[in-house]
């Protein structure tokens, strides 16, 4: 596997609580992602970043902020969690731009909002 | 939106028999990617095909692309109780830095 991590690896928290996950990598790559996976919706991305302090919105990133201080983290936060933030978030990384290369993946990270 | 759609949704086959999931897309693609996610697991690549390609293999795995019919297949030969998971494809949207993932099929072999 990539070295991928990513914390806390499951967490409940109650709506209108602020929330920090984490995704670390000891691979140097330059691009990383934020996914959420939901039943019935597949994999979409929230935010992603191609370099240090350079992040860009995907999909659904209403309700999400994120930061890159250094190469090797790159933290997603709720500001004020909602039930519908519910869902098991995904890092990804990969080597090179754009979607011509591979992404590899962490292990995720399973969030309730109660 | 999805880019990506996969059909089917679920698959059960035996073990030892070939599995074929398909991927449809909308837009015109770069490249194409096929992942697999093993339950509780984060996804694992397992093909890249882009777009001038018609044909790639890896192993079992055999990964066809129709940019005419915007359809490509992922054929898993000989399968395995390891083969086990959920298989997702990805696009790009031509010229779009990020990935789309479809829904996923969920395969199950039967041993």
């Amino acid at each position: 596997d990539a070295g991928i991590t990513q914390s806390p690896r499951h967490k409940v928290t109650e709506t209108g609580t602020p929330v920090t996950l984490r995704c670390h990598q000891t691979e140097n790559h330059r691009y990383m992602y934020w996914y959420r996976q939901d039943p019935g919706h597949g994999l979409r991305l929230i935010h992603y970043s191609y370099g240090v302090k350079d992040t860009d919105k995907g999909e659904v990133s209403d309700g999400y902020s994120v930061s890159r201080s250094k190469t090797e983290d790159f933290l997603l936060t709720l500001e004020s969690a909602t039930s519908s933030q519910t869902s098991v978030y995904f890092c990804a990384i990969s080597h090179g731009p754009k979607t011509s290369y591979e992404q590899y993946f962490g292990p995720g990270t399973r969030l309730t909002v109660t | 939106s999805q880019q990506g759609e996969e059909d089917p949704q679920a698959l059960s086959i035996q073990e030892g028999e070939n599995a074929t999931m398909n991927c449809s897309y909308k837009t015109s693609i770069n490249n194409l990617q096929w992942y697999r996610q093993n339950s509780g697991r984060g996804l694992v690549h397992l093909i890249l095909i882009r777009s001038n390609e018609r044909e790639k293999h890896s192993g079992r795995l055999r990964v066809t692309l129709d940019t005419s019919k915007k359809s490509s297949s992922l054929l898993i030969t000989a399968s395995r109780a390891a083969d086990t998971a959920s298989y997702f494809c990805a696009t790009d949207n031509f010229g779009n830095e990020k990935l789309t993932f479809g829904t996923g099929t969920r395969l199950t072999i039967i041993p």
